[in-house]
């Protein structure tokens, strides 16, 4: 019964590749999040969707680019890997768009860029 | 920046003492959260407090809000090996639809 799922849980690649990375949640909620987490435990919002449309994009290079097919998936797909985007990714879904709400957090996909 | 800042980055308490972190942020707020990361794995979430709230209570857990201050404390009483992670601070971003969080306080209570 999990209630938001990643895949993969680790991912190494070369610089320059393209990858992706999968989010589902069960949870029926309408918003969805992509934060990052550096070495230093530092975790950073990338994006937010809800109801499938975009409503944050927070700074981030137009090398990642989040799709949100329905409302129970938010994928991130990154164009040319770069070393500094080696992290953790964490995906994440809320009730409500916004911050009144709790966020419930994936696993995490570790990425380690070559 | 919203960003909240933990404090201590570290602790270190034996099993059946208090662990209080502390938590500043620089805006206004609606309300603040408190999330646990276990090693390796995604964060989850402990408490909500409301800018109108003064304090509040969770289990072992026990949250206080200072707005005059802007600041928040998460204890927790009577700690237990599993209590060992990272606790994090959260507060909304200035878009309202994200949140912001510090560098977390590591936690670590030793048998």
């Amino acid at each position: 019964d999990t209630a938001v799922s990643q895949t993969p849980k680790y991912l190494v690649t070369q610089m320059g590749n393209d990858k992706s990375i999968k989010c589902e949640q069960n949870l029926g909620h309408d918003t969805m999040y992509w934060y990052k987490q550096d070495s230093k435990k530092f975790l950073k919002i990338m994006f937010s969707y809800n109801n499938k449309e975009l409503i944050i994009n927070e700074t981030v290079p137009n090398r990642f680019s989040p799709k949100s097919p329905d409302k129970a998936h938010l994928n991130l797909h990154i164009n040319s890997l770069e070393l500094g985007d080696s992290a953790v990714y964490f995906c994440a879904s809320s009730d409500l768009a916004g911050v009144d709400d709790e966020q419930f957090f994936g696993p995490g996909t570790r990425l380690t860029v070559l | 920046s919203q960003q909240g800042e933990e404090d201590p980055q570290a602790l270190s308490i034996q099993e059946g003492e208090n662990a209080t972190m502390n938590c500043s942020y620089k805006t206004s707020i609606n309300n603040l959260q408190w999330y646990r990361q276990n090693s390796g794995r995604g964060l989850v979430h402990l408490i909500l407090i409301r800018s109108n709230e003064r304090e509040k209570h969770s289990g072992r857990l026990r949250v206080t809000l200072d707005t005059s201050k802007k600041s928040s404390s998460l204890l927790i009483t009577a700690s237990r090996a599993a209590d060992t992670a990272s606790y994090f601070c959260a507060t909304g971003s200035n878009s309202g639809y994200a949140l912001n969080f510090g560098k977390g306080t590591s936690l670590l209570v030793t048998p």
